[in-house]
């Protein structure tokens, strides 16, 4: 298995460009999410996902939109990259209910 | 709204020190509690875990948490710490039922050889 993944793994971005975050998960699990990690601030969460097609706002979700169309699948989209969004995301996915979160390798997303 | 605490933001030990990393959270039902570690570089990896049972946990690398409910803590221990520990700590909760897990803001921890 190659557990969760995320590409690209850096991206330098201008202010007001758009981009997708990709993640996909190989273990068949539920529930996927997104989180931003800041210095100081630990990992605050974007969205999450408990299924296809159902996706919900997590601590953080302003400038961001998700979509899960499959189970192995959930991109993160900036729509309009700002400074403030220069961050290091990190996907994660996990069975419901009992279950640790397996984590990405991140992606470092600088916005000048 | 739920919240984790980790009040130490900066630890620095010798080798063979020993280790408590704190960590408080304010839910007051059901909880489901995590700590990973983040090496330099790297992805975030489960330590160890507790959702239910014995409130003393023991996890991966000599590791082992104590979940105390009346305190609504889930300190990190380890007896004697290594240098390949230098890394980055994060308490981690989940309300029982729900999806959503809240992060402490991690403890980096320096170990000195």
């Amino acid at each position: 298995n190659a557990g969760v993944t995320q590409t690209p793994k850096f991206q330098v971005l201008k202010t007001g460009q758009s981009m997708t975050l990709q993640c996909a998960q190989d273990m068949n699990h539920e529930y996927m999410s997104w989180y931003r990690q800041d210095p100081g601030m630990g990992l605050r969460l974007i969205h999450y996902s408990v299924g296809a097609g159902i996706t919900d706002q997590g601590e953080v979700p302003n400038g961001y939109n998700v979509s899960r169309s499959t189970t192995e699948d959930f991109p993160l989209r900036l729509l309009s990259a700002a400074p403030s969004q220069t961050s290091v995301y990190f996907c994660a996915s996990s069975y419901p209910g009992h279950s640790a979160q397996y984590f990405g390798p991140g992606t470092r997303l600088t916005v000048t | 709204a739920q919240s984790v605490s980790q009040h130490n933001h900066h630890v620095i030990l010798s080798e063979a020190a020993s280790l408590e990393l704190g960590c408080n959270y304010s839910y007051g039902g059901t909880v489901n509690l995590f700590w990973y570690v983040q090496y330099p570089g790297q992805h975030l990896q489960l330590l160890l875990k507790y959702f239910s049972g014995d409130p003393l946990v023991k996890g991966i690398k000599g590791f082992e948490a104590e979940f105390i409910k009346s305190k609504f803590s889930f300190n990190l221990r380890k007896p004697s710490v290594q240098w390949s520990d230098t890394a980055e700590y994060f308490c981690a909760v989940k309300t029982a039922g729900t999806y959503k897990y809240i992060f402490g803001t991690g403890t980096r921890l320096k170990v000195l050889a």
